[in-house]
C-alpha cells in the first residue's frame, strides 16, 4: 500500500470551522510535505516538515509530526469557502539509496458558505 | 514569473498513435520529474530526471520515454499510447532530488486515448 496515507478521504464543513486532516506512513522519512490542488490543477506547496521538529505555522495552517506514530496532521483554522481543494501529504525517505517522494491519495475538503 | 510550463492542456488521441508532453521550467532546477494522477491512486511517479542526461524509471514507467537534454525541457514521450494511460499527467521541478525541497508543479495535461 501506499507510504502516506490521508485520513479522511473526504470532509465537508462550514465557513469558520476548523479542517483537520490526518496523514499516516510506514518507513521511517527525512521529512513531510503537505500539498494543496484545486480542482484539476497542479499541486501547489503548503508546507515541508522536518524529521526532527514537531510543529510547524504557516498563516491559517499549522502542521504537526509525530514519527514516533508515524502520522502528521495539517490543521485549517477558520476555513474559508476558498480552502475548498484536495489536500495531499507526501513522504520523503531514503529508498534504494535515493530520496524519493511519495504522495498519498489526497483529502477532499469542501467548506460551504 | 517563476514556473513550470505544460503543453498541451488537453489532448485526446486514439490507440497507438505516438504522442510527446513538453515540460519546460524557468528556475534553473536540477531536477524533474512527470507524476500521474488517476482518482483514488494519489500521484504516481512516472520517470525523473536529477540533472541533464540522467535519468530514471519511477514508480510507473512502463510505456512511457523520457529525455533531458537542455536543463530546462523534460518531455514525456509516449511511443504508441493506450487507453490505460488516459490520465491527468504533471510534470514538477525542484532545487534537488527526492523530497528534500518543495516541488514545483505544472499546470497538468488531461490525456484521453480511445
Amino acid at each position: 500500500s501506499q507510504q502516506g496515507e490521508e485520513d479522511p478521504q473526504a470532509l465537508s464543513i462550514q465557513e469558520g470551522e476548523n479542517a483537520t486532516m490526518n496523514c499516516s506512513y510506514k518507513t521511517s522519512i527525512n521529512n513531510l510535505q503537505w500539498y494543496r490542488q484545486n480542482s484539476g490543477r497542479g499541486l501547489v506547496h503548503l508546507i515541508l516538515i522536518r524529521s526532527n521538529e514537531r510543529e510547524k505555522h504557516s498563516g491559517r495552517l499549522r502542521v504537526t509530526l509525530d514519527t514516533s506514530k508515524k502520522s502528521s496532521s495539517l490543521l485549517i483554522t477558520a476555513s474559508r469557502a476558498a480552502d475548498t481543494a484536495s489536500y495531499f501529504c507526501a513522504t520523503d525517505f531514503i529508498s534504494g539509496g535515493y530520496n524519493k517522494l511519495i504522495f498519498g491519495a489526497g483529502t477532499r475538503l469542501a467548506v460551504h458558505p | 514569473e517563476a514556473q513550470v510550463t505544460q503543453n498541451p492542456r488537453y489532448l485526446i488521441t486514439v490507440t497507438g498513435k505516438k504522442l510527446t508532453v513538453t515540460c519546460s521550467q524557468n528556475m534553473n532546477h536540477e531536477y524533474m520529474s512527470w507524476y500521474r494522477q488517476d482518482p483514488g491512486l494519489g500521484l504516481r511517479q512516472i520517470y525523473y530526471s536529477m540533472n541533464v542526461e540522467v535519468t530514471d524509471k519511477g514508480d510507473v514507467p512502463e510505456g512511457y520515454k523520457v529525455s533531458r537534454k537542455e536543463k530546462r525541457n523534460f518531455p514525456l514521450i509516449l511511443e504508441s499510447p493506450s487507453p490505460n494511460q488516459t490520465s491527468l499527467y504533471f510534470c514538477a521541478s525542484s532545487p534537488g532530488t527526492g523530497g528534500r525541497y518543495e516541488q514545483y508543479f505544472g499546470p497538468g495535461t488531461r490525456l484521453t486515448v480511445t
